[in-house]
This record gives structure tokens, sequence and C-alpha cells, in this order.
């Protein structure tokens, strides 16, 4: 079993949509979480750190189900630009290695 | 540009033979990561460092991969005796040393083996 494991999609959704991915670890001792973005032919990016309470920065909102050890991703109101892909990135107690998932493809349609 | 540099950016070699990428981090970042990415699938963890100190290496990494950051500045992945599944977007990040925070990444260094 892979340690971060993503649905690879892609997702396509109309302008305007609400998309929602999710993304489950399997080492309970992982400590810290974010969302990474990455273009096509980028690097990666961080688009956001997911704290414990669950946080927003404008039209993206990030949660964290520590007991059942997944994070998810809420993008509203979809534009043409947030087509990418979102890797989930998890750091392990102990350790400042940070594990990728395989990413999730999204596609906005005009 | 103050940014995390890799080179080559591209590298087509034969099998068999040895390759060599370089990064420079950001110069104030303390940690640096290689990861690998091929199609379809998210950056590979490979090794990190910090400073000059290699911390941790993946144990999926074959003994043909060695890495180096001798004065805990800039650092060399090097790929001996490669193979055609070497073939990849070998990718580097550095970090500050503070807390747990964000990874800078390159470009990337594109490695095609024939």
């Amino acid at each position: 079993r892979k340690e971060v494991e993503q649905d690879p999609g892609p997702f396509n959704v109309p302008e305007g949509a609400t998309v929602a991915f999710n993304c489950t670890y399997s080492n309970s001792a992982s400590q810290s979480f974010f969302w990474y973005r990455q273009d096509c032919r980028k690097e990666p990016k961080l688009l956001m750190s997911v704290y414990s309470s669950g946080n927003e920065d404008g039209r993206f909102t990030a949660q964290l189900n520590r007991a059942s050890q997944y994070i998810s991703l809420l993008i509203r109101d979809s534009k043409l630009s947030d087509s990418a892909t979102y890797l989930c990135v998890v750091l392990t107690s102990g350790t400042y290695k940070y594990i990728f998932g395989t990413g999730t493809r999204l596609k906005v349609l005009a | 540009d103050t940014g995390v540099s890799q080179n080559p950016r591209h590298k087509i070699t034969k099998r068999g033979q040895n390759v060599t990428f370089r990064c420079d981090p950001i110069s104030e970042h303390n940690r640096l990561y290689w990861y690998r990415q091929t199609l379809g699938q998210g950056p590979e963890f490979l090794t990190y460092f910090q400073n000059e100190a290699q911390l941790e290496k993946s144990r999926l990494l074959s003994d043909r991969f060695s890495a180096e950051r001798p004065k805990g500045s800039f650092s060399t992945l090097e790929i001996q005796r490669t193979e055609q599944g070497d073939s990849a977007m070998y990718l580097c990040a550095s970090s500050p040393l503070r807390g747990f925070g964000e990874l800078f990444f390159g470009e990337g260094s594109r490695l095609t083996v024939l």
C-alpha cells in the first residue's frame, strides 16, 4: 500500500463548479500535511498547508481528519486557471521526509 | 534569480553511461532534497540532506545512485550504469531549517536513457 494515496482523476468540471479531492495516508505518525499544485511540465509549488482545524485561502479549503487519516481539498467557483495536478503531501513525525501522492488531475472546462 | 537551480535541464544518454546532475539550492536553505518523477506519478523521494549530512535515503534507491552535498551548499546526484528505467525528471528542492516549511523546487533535470 502506498503511503499517500490519491484518485488520479482526471476530474473534468465546468467553470464555476465546486470540486473536492481526497487523499489518504497510511502512517498514523504523520504530523504535517500540504497540498501542492503542479502545472503541466512545471515543478510543484505549495498551494497551502493543512491545519488540524481546517483552513481556507480564498476559494480553497483544506480539511484534515486524523482519525480517518485523510485530507481533503475543496475548490469553489473553479477557474480555467485552476487546471493542474494537485499533489497531497505528508510529513512523518521524526523526519523531514516529504511524501507525495500520485496527484489528482483537474481540468476546468469553459 | 535566487531560486533553486538545476543543471543540466536535459540529458540524453545511452544505457550503461554515468550521468551527474547538479542542484544549487536557495542560499540560506539548510535542507536539500532529491526526487524523481515519471509521467502520471507524483514526485518519489530519493534522499535528503541537512547541511552536508545525508539524513535519509530511499530504500528504493539502488546502489547505482549516489548523492553528495560536500560543503552543505550545492548537491550532485550521480547515476551509474544508467538503465532505461532511470528515464525520469529528477527534481531538487530546498527548504529552510526552521519548522516544517515549504519545499522550493527547481525546474528539474530530465533524463532520457536510450
